[in-house]
């Protein structure tokens, strides 16, 4: 069962215009969130992340915003820019020592000129 | 500026060969991983290690095997390949096992013929 989930494969976004990705978990164990972004033939490379003792967290033009009551989790881009367009993946982890990261299946985020 | 290397980029190989995919971090970091990554799957947790000589399995060891003799290095092991493992394989670090920041190597892309 996926603990981590992101429902959107893909999202189209205009130049210049918020990109927002979600996320959402199951897992109430899950105390630490990242975004990692990903191109095609390069590894991922971390983009942001959030505590849950947070609600908020920005930097530059990308924010994550977490709900824990709802167990969601966003990521905006504002504004979005070509050089955006990859594939972004969401990463969870527990509170507990030999525990690995939990991904997402990724959004693959497309931002036209 | 941590620093995450794959022995190899692509690699073409046949239908029951043994197959040895390196992974070299110069952190010190303790907690080694490998993950696979497939369209519409994500990133799924093959092995990890949290220290030399230790290993855990993650959701998707059947048919892979692993190796930590030194600390710098993770070795992924097909024994004997077949067509359904081909895929992108990507190797990350972290410091250690509260360290929540994974780093990814460039990824190797590999072929089972």
């Amino acid at each position: 069962d996926q603990q981590v989930k992101q429902n959107s494969p893909s999202l189209s976004v205009q130049e210049g215009r918020i990109s927002i990705l979600n996320c959402d978990y199951t897992n109430s164990m899950f105390d630490y969130f990242l975004w990692y972004k990903k191109y095609p033939a390069e590894g991922p490379t971390f983009l942001i992340s959030i505590s849950s003792i947070k609600d908020k967290n920005e930097d530059g033009r990308f924010t994550v915003f977490l709900n824990k009551s709802a167990k969601h989790l966003s990521l905006h881009i504002v504004p979005s820019q070509p050089g955006d367009s990859a594939v972004y993946f969401c990463a969870a982890k527990a509170n507990q020592a030999g525990t690995a990261l939990i991904f997402g299946k990724g959004t693959t985020l497309s931002v036209s000129s | 500026d941590v620093k995450v290397t794959q022995s190899s980029r692509y690699l073409v190989k046949r239908t029951g060969e043994k197959v040895f995919l390196e992974c070299v971090q110069d952190m010190d970091h303790e907690n080694m991983f490998w993950y696979r990554q497939d369209p519409g799957l994500g990133l799924r947790l093959i092995y990890f290690s949290y220290d030399v000589k230790m290993k855990e399995k993650g959701d998707i060891p059947e048919g892979y095997s692993v190796s930590r003799e030194k600390k710098e290095r993770f070795s992924l092991i097909l024994e004997s390949a077949s067509t359904n493992q081909t895929s992108m394989y990507l190797c990350a670090s972290s410091i250690s096992s509260t360290s929540r920041t994974q780093y990814f190597g460039p990824g190797t892309r590999l072929l089972v013929l």
